[in-house]
């Protein structure tokens, strides 16, 4: 069935340094790519997304590229702070009558001071 | 705009009980979603609806229903509750297909069955 397997499950940075998390999903026919981030005990709140027609997009420190031949996609976070800890989700939307997105796992990403 | 509104936000239920998770939201949005997050692990769709009527499955719909009477509203019903079903769930809303359009989340409710 449909899947996405996100990598790493923690990451652990310094402040300043770059944080990359990736994902990769089955069905060639997914074309919505959102990441979200959830702060401990809080709701998942969307950062960025993508969609199939485009290769890259940026907003401030965030970006997330997506290679669909190959059909990964990742969030890249530069010179991180420790308010960026937090646990990240991507998703990838399952065509069909009605979409759907199925989630990763997980990444936990903490920024040490 | 108050957004996706969920309650209770804890609820401990024993063996076999049942129980509605209530979930709200005041932006006219068509799509709604209830998932559910087990420790370690991303969000796993339980049951969604397309609008005011109708509603389907989602991955982890066993243990669970759902109806959709009005556009706002979206309870999640547990029959017959059991240990498996100890989770954080989170109701969801969007404008357009969930697929390709951002979810908005309500805050969350943390159940714990014993």
């Amino acid at each position: 069935g449909e899947n996405v397997e996100q990598h790493p499950s923690t990451l652990s940075v310094q402040e300043g340094d770059s944080a990359v998390i990736k994902c990769t999903y089955s069905d060639s026919a997914s074309n919505y790519f959102p990441w979200y981030k959830q702060e401990l005990g809080k709701r998942p709140q969307l950062i960025i997304d993508i969609r199939s027609n485009v290769g890259e997009k940026k907003d401030q420190r965030i970006a997330v590229t997506l290679n669909k031949t190959a059909k990964h996609f990742s969030l890249h976070i530069t010179e991180t702070q420790p308010e960026d800890s937090a646990v990240y989700f991507c998703a990838a939307s399952i065509p069909g009558n009605t979409d759907k997105l199925i989630f990763g796992t997980g990444t936990r990403l903490q920024v040490f001071p | 705009n108050a957004g996706v509104t969920q309650t209770p936000k804890f609820r401990i239920l024993k063996i076999g009980q049942s129980m509605t998770l209530q979930c709200a939201q005041d932006m006219n949005h068509n799509y709604m979603y209830w998932y559910r997050q087990d420790p370690g692990m991303g969000l796993k769709l339980i049951y969604y609806s397309v609008g005011a009527g109708i509603t389907d499955k989602g991955e982890v719909p066993n243990g669970y229903n759902v109806s959709r009477s009005t556009t706002e509203d979206f309870p999640l019903r547990l029959e017959l509750a059991a240990p498996s079903q100890t989770s954080v769930y989170f109701c969801a809303s969007s404008n357009l297909q969930g697929g390709n359009s951002p979810l908005h989340f309500g805050n969350g409710t943390r159940l714990t069955v014993t």
